[in-house]
């Protein structure tokens, strides 16, 4: 059982916007930093975004983050096949002293 | 920033083990670097880090005396380590650098080590 609570899964069509959601708590992400990870099939995760709503550079700006009190929201627009992957959020737990993870969500590109 | 890992590794249970993870392209020593692992078909659990320039080290509890994070700064390389592997353990391995401090992002991610354990 994640600290994170995503939903499993989400799916659109191509060209039209997705919204992930990422459920956490006060230690979590009600007093940290969220970041967003996208994993494609076999690949090692790579960073979306960072502290909230960052993109890091080479990052299109169809990947959006944000944060209202103990939940964030990656949102995807314009969708493309290239999309379909697991998304994961992540952020640190000030009780746990540790990094948590979400359970992932896996976007399929109708 | 490259982070640049040891390859598959096939081992009995109870067998001894220690992976590695080389950094280039950056200071090693000011970046905190850890290791998150992946079991087959599931999330990311994130294991702990270390601070090379002085080796402080935090590990999650759940992985608090089960493996052993440690890096040689001279060589630019991290390392996690079992003493006696489980079935369990088979997992990927990715080695990953936080951008700032401890509770900082991952920014960086290798290309992860697949760890198979079976007798």
């Amino acid at each position: 059982q994640s600290v994170l609570t995503q939903p499993p899964s989400v799916s659109a069509a191509p060209g039209q916007k997705v919204t992930i959601s990422c459920s956490g708590s006060s230690p979590n992400i009600g007093n940290n930093y969220v970041s967003w990870y996208q994993q494609l099939r076999g690949a090692a995760p790579k960073l979306l975004i960072y502290d909230n709503s960052k993109r890091p550079s080479g990052i299109p700006d169809r990947f959006s983050g944000s944060k209202s009190g103990s939940s964030a929201t990656l949102v995807i627009t314009g969708l493309q096949t290239g999309d379909e992957a697991d998304y994961y959020c992540g952020t640190w737990d000030s009780s746990l002293s540790a990094r948590v993870f979400g359970g992932g969500t896996k976007l399929t590109v109708l | 920033v490259q982070l640049v890992q040891s390859g598959a590794e096939v081992k009995k249970p109870g067998e001894s083990l220690k992976i590695s993870c080389k950094g280039s392209g950056y200071r090693f020593t000011t970046y905190w670097i850890g290791w998150v692992r992946q079991m087959p078909g599931k999330g990311l659990e994130w294991m702990g880090i270390i601070y090379p320039a002085d080796s402080d080290t935090i590990y999650s509890p759940s992985f608090q005396g089960q493996v052993t994070i440690s890096a040689d700064k001279s060589i630019s390389t991290a390392y996690l380590q079992w003493s006696s592997l489980k079935a369990s353990d088979t997992a990927i391995y990715y080695c990953s650098r936080h951008y700032g401090d401890s509770s900082s992002s991952i920014d960086y991610w290798g290309q992860g080590t697949l760890v198979t354990v079976s007798s």
